[in-house]
């Protein structure tokens, strides 16, 4: 499988819900990253894990709780969020990450999520 | 932290013409430097990319150059087909990703 796998597709939800992101994938990879991405922009980096630990966190509002139960799987809990959070939410992994060397980052298909 | 410029932000090119673009880092310790083609409601997706040791890589219609003096890296697009329309993203790596603003680059048939 050489693929990163993200659903739902879609997603829209209200300002008082709770809800959650799901990415997977199994090439082994060791690192696992989200982005955002709004339209006609690049994606913003807003968290990494490496090896199922949180190694960045790009100052994202704590309405934002990424989690990392195991290798190949990566959440993305969403509370309270704000119209201005809709966007594009790409999942990515790597092989590692970290040291001397940088590692191609392989993207999932992403969630369209929109704030209402 | 880096910052990446990309240019042109627009691009319209003729079918069978070449395309061409550029981009800028601030930081010296970046060693890697992806570019992703993006196409409406798709993933980014990887399509060549270029370390730090080497100035030039080439698969097929696209190859990238990388000056790491002048801190340039371009993507170029030979003969180019109408399935190459879509935004492109150049990316700077130390560790992290940082993307460029992003180019439409739009096939004229």
């Amino acid at each position: 499988d050489t693929e990163v796998t993200q659903t739902p597709k879609h997603l829209v939800m209200g300002m008082t819900n709770k809800k959650s992101l799901k990415c997977e994938q199994h090439m082994g990879h060791r690192a696992m990253y989200w982005y955002k991405q709004k339209a006609k922009k690049p994606p913003e980096l807003m968290f990494v894990y490496s090896y199922e630990k949180l190694s960045i966190n790009e100052s994202v509002p704590s309405r934002f709780s990424p989690e990392c139960p195991n290798s190949s799987l990566l959440n993305l809990h969403l509370h309270a969020l704000q119209p201005e959070d809709s966007a594009l939410y790409l999942c990515a992994s790597s092989p590692a990450m970290g040291g001397a060397r940088s590692y191609e980052q392989y993207f999932g298909p992403g969630t369209r999520l929109t704030v209402t | 932290g880096e910052n990446v410029e990309q240019h042109p932000s627009t691009l319209s090119v003729q079918e069978g013409d070449s395309a061409v673009i550029k981009c800028t880092y601030s930081d010296s310790a970046s060693n890697y430097f992806p570019w992703y083609k993006q196409e409406l409601g798709k993933r980014p997706q990887l399509i060549i990319d270029i370390r730090s040791n080497v100035g030039e890589k080439k698969d097929q219609r696209i190859a990238v150059t990388l000056n790491k003096t002048a801190k340039h890296f371009s993507l170029h697009i030979t003969e180019t087909q109408p399935e190459d329309s879509a935004v492109y993203f150049c990316a700077a790596s130390n560790e992290k990703l940082t993307f460029g603003t992003g180019t439409r680059l739009t096939i004229i048939p």
